[in-house]
């Protein structure tokens, strides 16, 4: 597979469950990110790794935790979140340095 | 503070030229991003242009970059129904070991056919 890759698409879970988004990139890059997108606000930056250390952490509430265990991938553990977090997560790459992201298909999570 | 603006909506018919507009703050951009999202998609990554250029061109899309008005737009040449997504501006900002990425809300193209 080429690009940014994310999984599962589609995740429904209850307040009480455990999950965990995957995205993997196929690109060389070495700087991975997380967005959330809800309806009608701007893109949220979430969390920022940059060679594997996490550099940016945009006061997420620590239900959300991430993970980067190598350049190419990227994991974000959800618990006990709340149905105001229902909303489409985003991954993205880069390389350090440079600007240019590229973004995965994106996770619609709903939280019910 | 950074700050990303967009008009919500643009309806146009299938055929004629689109111009979405935007307006950023950060004077010290060095890269200004247009990205188009497609109904249950993610954001792909349309065209860029360097702040110390004017203008760019890449087949039917036209960035033009005003860095005195902090004004960037997108101009759509023969607006196909493909076409129809959601666009975003975003504007590079010096975060330190990664640059970040601050985004509009976005517009809403729809094209008529």
């Amino acid at each position: 597979e080429t690009g940014v890759t994310q999984t599962p698409r589609h995740l429904v879970m209850g307040m009480t469950n455990k999950k965990s988004l995957k995205c993997e990139q196929h690109l060389g890059h070495n700087a991975m990110y997380w967005y959330k997108q809800s309806a009608k606000k701007p893109l949220e930056l979430m969390f920022v790794y940059s060679l594997e250390e996490r550099v940016e952490n945009n006061s997420v509430p620590s239900r959300f935790s991430p993970e980067c265990p190598n350049s190419s991938h990227l994991f974000l553990h959800l618990h006990t979140l709340q149905p105001e977090d229902s909303a489409l997560y985003l991954c993205a790459s880069s390389l350090e340095g440079v600007g240019t992201q590229y973004f995965g298909p994106g996770t619609r999570l709903t939280v019910l | 503070g950074e700050d990303v603006e967009q008009s919500l909506f643009l309806s146009v018919r299938e055929g004629d030229s689109s111009v979405i507009n935007c307006t950023y703050t950060d004077s010290s951009s060095t890269y200004l991003y247009w990205y188009k999202q497609e109904p249950g998609a993610g954001l792909q990554l349309l065209t860029y242009i360097f702040s110390n250029m004017d203008m760019k061109q890449d087949q039917r899309l036209t960035v033009l970059l005003n860095k005195k008005d902090k004004h960037l737009s997108l101009r759509i040449a023969d607006t196909q129904t493909g076409d129809s997504a959601i666009y975003f501006c975003a504007e590079s900002t010096n975060g330190g070991a990664t640059n970040k990425l601050i985004f509009g809300t976005g517009t809403l193209l729809a094209v008529q056919p």
